[in-house]
Order: structure tokens, then sequence, then C-alpha cells
């Protein structure tokens, strides 16, 4: 099984509201990632947990705040966004830092 | 500086039509090269990792290959099914990260 999942599919926000994306994976991978995809672009990585801690935040907004509760889930919290934060959101996983990432089928986030 | 150039951005076929995608790199340390397909408003579904020069995966219609520089995605015969963007990327064995190309944007016409 190379299921990673996320919820919700779909997210419509204001840019006052408070929101969390999720996403689970029972690989027992110990990398998970949070990238983010604009139309026609590749995607772009957000934030980096092996072994259920951060270790790579590539220079993203306050207003993103990722959270690994266990190695099988991780959060994404949103507040305070701005239009220019609609996009795809994707997460993945991996064997290990490094390895072969398996993505899930993303969010959908659109900020109003 | 780690670097993917993925070309043709866009092709198109006619079913039946065998093509390849190139994907060139340049990386200071190659942890492998990986292939993937993602169809639009999808999450990228994984394809082949390629880790040596010489070494060549295959799946259905697809065949990836690598050299020292380069990586080559054949596919033989396609049908419309096969159309999506196909995504290269490498991973650095300093960083850990996936440097990704743009993107190739297949189309295959019936």
């Amino acid at each position: 099984d190379t299921e990673v999942t996320q919820t919700p599919k779909h997210l419509v926000m204001g840019m006052t509201n408070k929101k969390s994306l999720k996403c689970e994976q029972h690989m027992g991978h110990r990398a998970m990632y949070w990238y983010k995809q604009k139309a026609k672009k590749p995607p772009e990585l957000m934030f980096v947990y092996s072994y259920e801690k951060l270790s790579i935040n590539e220079s993203v907004p306050s207003r993103f705040s990722p959270e690994c509760p266990n190695s099988s889930l991780l959060n994404l919290h949103l507040h305070a966004l701005q239009p220019e934060d609609s996009a795809l959101y994707l997460c993945a996983s991996s064997r290990g830092f490094g390895d072969e990432q398996y993505f899930g089928p993303g969010t959908r986030l659109t900020v109003t | 500086e780690d670097q993917v150039t993925q070309s043709p951005e866009a092709l198109r076929l006619q079913e039946g039509e065998s093509s390849s995608l190139n994907c060139s790199y340049t990386v200071s340390g190659l942890r492998g090269l990986f292939w993937y397909r993602q169809d639009p408003g999808k999450g990228p579904e994984f394809l082949f990792t390629l880790y040596s020069a010489g070494e060549e995966k295959e799946k259905e219609r697809l065949k990836a290959t690598l050299t020292k520089k380069e990586s080559f995605l054949h596919i033989t015969a396609p049908k419309p099914e096969d159309s999506a963007t196909y995504l290269c990327a490498v991973g650095s064995s300093n960083t850990g990260k996936l440097i990704f190309g743009q993107g190739t944007t297949l189309q295959v016409k019936p």
C-alpha cells in the first residue's frame, strides 16, 4: 500500500479564518513533507519532518504552521492567509529523508 | 547549483506514435532520479527511481533510462490515457531535497 491521504480535498477560506490541512500515511515512512503547487509549476517544498521533528523550513511565512503529532500524521495549520496563497497543497512521505516520495491527492485551497 | 531541465515543455503525439522525454540534470551528489506522472488537479504519482548510470526501468508503455547527465522517459505506442504532465526530480545526497524540473505536458490524440 503506497497511499497517502489528505483532507479536505477542497477548502475555501477567508483571510481572517483559521483552518487546518491533514495528511496521513500508514507505510511506516519516517519522513513527511508539505509542498505548495501553483498551476503549471512543479511542487515547491515548504516543510520536512524527519522522525517527527521539523528538519527543514523553506523560509515559509509564519501564517503556515506545521505539526507532526505522530509518525503517521502531518498537519498544516493556516491562519491569516493571503489570496496569493491559493494553490494545491501536497503532502508526501518517504521511507527516509531523500528517498522516493509518495504524494497524496492534494488539497485545493482558495483564499478569498 | 543543483538544477533539472526537462524538454520539451509540451509534446503532442498521435496514438501509437512513440517518443521520448528528456531530463537533464546537474547535482552535487545524486541520491536518485525520480519520474512522476501528474494528472490535472491531482498529486504526482510515482513511476520510477533510477540510481546509477546505465540503469533502466520499465512499466507498461514507459521505460526510463539514466546516464551521468540525463534521463529519458521513452513512451512506446502511447494511448490517450497516457496524457499527463511528467515530472522529473533528482534527489540531492547533500540536502536530501528533491529538485524538480518544470515538467513535460504530454497530449496523446486518438
